[in-house]
């Protein structure tokens, strides 16, 4: 079965440091994997998809077959990268795609 | 509307009581999911909808939960008997893609369910 682990429920970083959001996965599948967010008081959004290879928000993830990771990296915080961030799976199921979600790191940057 | 619109947002009911959230997805999209969200909890898979038909309701926790939707429009999530381990966020997400898609969910506020 598919899971996603993110080890940090909370990260405090200052402004200007580097962040690096942890997620690992196990899936015996060719894996897709994911970033969203959540700022306060909006909806879950996509950050970022490890096929697109994109810099989103000056955030990038770089999938790691070898070490099973997808870890979110900024070389710079902002305070308004405060968030709750998830990692997620996509696998194939009957028809369609089931996102598995891991259970989040909230990222609180302090000036 | 422009987003995926849930009602109600905010739920509080009687432990024994049956509850019905419902979510209206974006305009085209043929894809809905239902995920929960318990207190400090990741999002939990319950079912997948692809038009009318759930090809993956492999998440549902209980015969007490069902789901149905119709057409490429409205779902509606029933919890009958309602128990307090029951009380999450419920939410729901639309995507216009299917099978092979990119895995894009579009997500809903949220549906608050609080069980006495």
């Amino acid at each position: 079965a598919q899971r996603v682990t993110q080890p940090e429920k909370l990260l405090s970083v200052f402004k200007g440091a580097p962040v690096e959001l942890k997620c690992n996965y196990s899936y015996s599948g060719s894996p897709e994997l994911f970033w969203y967010v959540q700022y306060s008081r909006q909806r879950l959004q996509l950050l970022l998809r490890h096929i697109s290879r994109e810099s989103i928000k000056g955030f990038t993830a770089d999938l790691n077959k070898g070490e099973t990771s997808f870890h979110l990296k900024k070389p710079f915080a902002q305070e308004e990268d405060s968030a709750m961030y998830y990692c997620a799976l996509s696998t194939l199921t009957g028809g369609g795609n089931k996102l598995t979600f891991g259970t989040g790191t909230q990222l609180k940057v302090e000036l | 509307g422009a987003g995926v619109s849930q009602s109600p947002s905010n739920k509080v009911t009687e432990k024994g009581k049956d509850v019905e959230l419902r979510c209206d997805p974006i305009s085209g999209h043929t894809a809905l999911y239902w995920y929960r969200q318990r207190l400090g909890q990741g999002l939990e898979f319950l079912i997948y909808f692809q038009g009318n038909s759930a090809p993956d309701k492999s998440g549902l926790p209980s015969d007490r939960f069902s789901a149905e939707r119709t057409g490429e429009s409205v779902s509606t999530l029933t919890i009958q008997r309602t128990q307090q381990e029951d009380s999450a966020v419920y939410l729901c997400a639309s995507s216009p893609y299917g099978w092979g898609g990119t895995g894009e969910l579009f997500f809903g506020e949220g549906s608050r369910l609080t069980v006495l």
